[in-house]
């Protein structure tokens, strides 16, 4: 069974911190996601990887970078917090992409104060 | 217009209702079709793939009308345990997959 796995479920920081969030997965995909969930909004493609070094931006990519040096590791980074970044944070990975469905962890749930 | 829209919810049915989720998508080009089940505060689940020809597993059966560009989702004999939210997912260009918004579902007894 694919395991996707993110650092932490629940994290707080402050506005201007710099926020680091870790998805790893286990079954050597090539792509690698990160979404925001929001009420309302649904879930919204900020990053996604298909290969080591390889990064593509998504629909909201503004206030965030991310890094993949390792296949396995997919790294989504908030620059600068700000408080509208406050939201449920979902990783995702798959091996073929368009063709598969793909596999979540269990998110982290951000609160920038 | 949104890629991907569902009906809006909550659903609130008795045990043993039927209950049916649509959804429509704009990008005519779409290939891959799901229905993704979220439970409160944990990830999003795949619960299926959907079919052109339509397909079923157990109480659950999903149906795409490409002409419509239209997926729908059949629960029958509604659990309590099927309380949840109802993602509809369309793959679009470049394989990255574009959510709805969901529909919540509440099943009673």
């Amino acid at each position: 069974d694919v395991k996707v796995t993110q650092s932490s479920r629940y994290l707080v920081k402050r506005t201007g911190e710099k926020v680091f969030l870790e998805c790893v997965q286990d079954m050597d995909h090539e792509n690698m996601f990160w979404y925001r969930q929001d009420p309302g909004l649904g879930l919204r493609l900020i990053y996604f990887s298909y290969d080591v070094k390889m990064k593509e931006k998504g629909d909201i990519p503004e206030g965030y970078s991310v890094s993949r040096e390792k296949k396995e590791r997919f790294s989504l980074i908030l620059e600068s917090a700000s408080t509208n970044q406050t939201s449920m944070y979902l990783c995702a990975s798959i091996q073929d992409r368009g063709v598969q469905p793909q596999h979540f962890g269990d998110g982290t749930r951000l609160s920038i104060l | 217009r949104k890629e991907v829209e569902q009906d809006p919810g909550p659903f609130n049915v008795p045990e043993g209702a039927t209950v049916a989720f649509n959804c429509t998508y704009s990008n005519s080009a779409s290939q891959s079709f799901f229905w993704y089940r979220q439970d409160c505060r944990k990830e999003p689940k795949l619960l299926m793939s959907v079919y052109s020809s339509g397909n079923e597993d157990g109480r659950f059966t999903a149906q795409l009308n490409r002409a419509s560009q239209y997926i729908s989702l059949l629960i029958r004999d509604s659990k309590l345990s099927d309380s949840a939210t109802y993602l509809c997912v369309v793959n679009s260009q470049g394989g990255k997959l574009i959510f709805g918004q969901g529909t919540e579902l509440s099943v009673k007894p």
